[in-house]
């Protein structure tokens, strides 16, 4: 089956730690996102990235960063830099072909500091 | 800075009625138009997408659009309980139309 998949679904951080959440999609499409939803808020856009080895700043990258080496591959690291970490992370992918090409969303992983 | 923003919730309404949620934006360079459900601890999944003005319907589902007032709503006919979860509304922009989202709004369908 093709899809978006995310690992770990919790994840458990102690301060001062960087972790990695893993995103990898089989639907071969171009475009990658990474979105971070507090409780109650819509999704902000943390970084994306439209094609293997680039990737763009979104409105909330401060203390994280991500790689692009392989098109199924997106990898999101939350750095101890991020103040403020605890958070549902979502990963999506786009074909990002044509004005009406959707985002489709895995499954999340809900980061929380310990 | 790009804005999308939703009528405030919580929004409920009787089972089978029909429940209208809106979305307005801020930028007129946003191309396509898109409706996520959300249930409580889940990832977005898409209901519909519009990127001409009028309107879009899809079984219970009809989504409007009217660029010149900025505007995007969802219509849901016959609601039903299982209707019942949080509606996200996004604006694709950009080159790697990437999604802007509302805060969503949270719908309850009373049996």
């Amino acid at each position: 089956d093709g899809g978006i998949t995310q690992s770990p679904k919790y994840l458990f951080r102690k301060e001062g730690q960087n972790v990695t959440l893993s995103c990898e999609q089989n639907l071969n499409h171009d475009a990658m996102y990474w979105y971070r939803q507090d409780p109650g808020q819509g999704l902000r856009l943390i970084y994306y990235s439209q094609i293997v080895n680039d990737f763009q700043k979104g409105d909330i990258a401060e203390g994280y960063s991500v790689s692009r080496e392989k098109k199924e591959s997106f990898p999101l690291t939350v750095t101890s830099a991020q103040k403020n970490p605890t958070a549902f992370y979502l990963c999506a992918s786009s074909p990002r072909q044509g004005a009406g090409t959707e985002a489709f969303f895995g499954q999340g992983t809900r980061l929380t500091v310990v | 800075q790009k804005e999308v923003e939703q009528n405030s919730g919580p929004l409920s309404v009787p089972e089978g009625a029909i429940a209208s949620l809106n979305c307005t934006y801020s930028d007129r360079g946003s191309q396509s138009f898109f409706w996520y459900r959300q249930y409580s601890g889940k990832s977005p999944e898409l209901i519909m997408f519009i990127y001409s003005n009028g309107d879009k319907e899809d079984g219970r589902f009809t989504a409007q659009l009217n660029k010149a007032s900025q505007y995007v709503s969802l219509l849901i006919r016959d609601s039903q309980p299982s209707d019942s979860a949080t509606y996200l509304c996004a604006g694709s922009s950009g080159s790697a139309r990437q999604l802007t989202f509302g805060s969503g709004t949270q719908l309850t369908v009373l049996p």
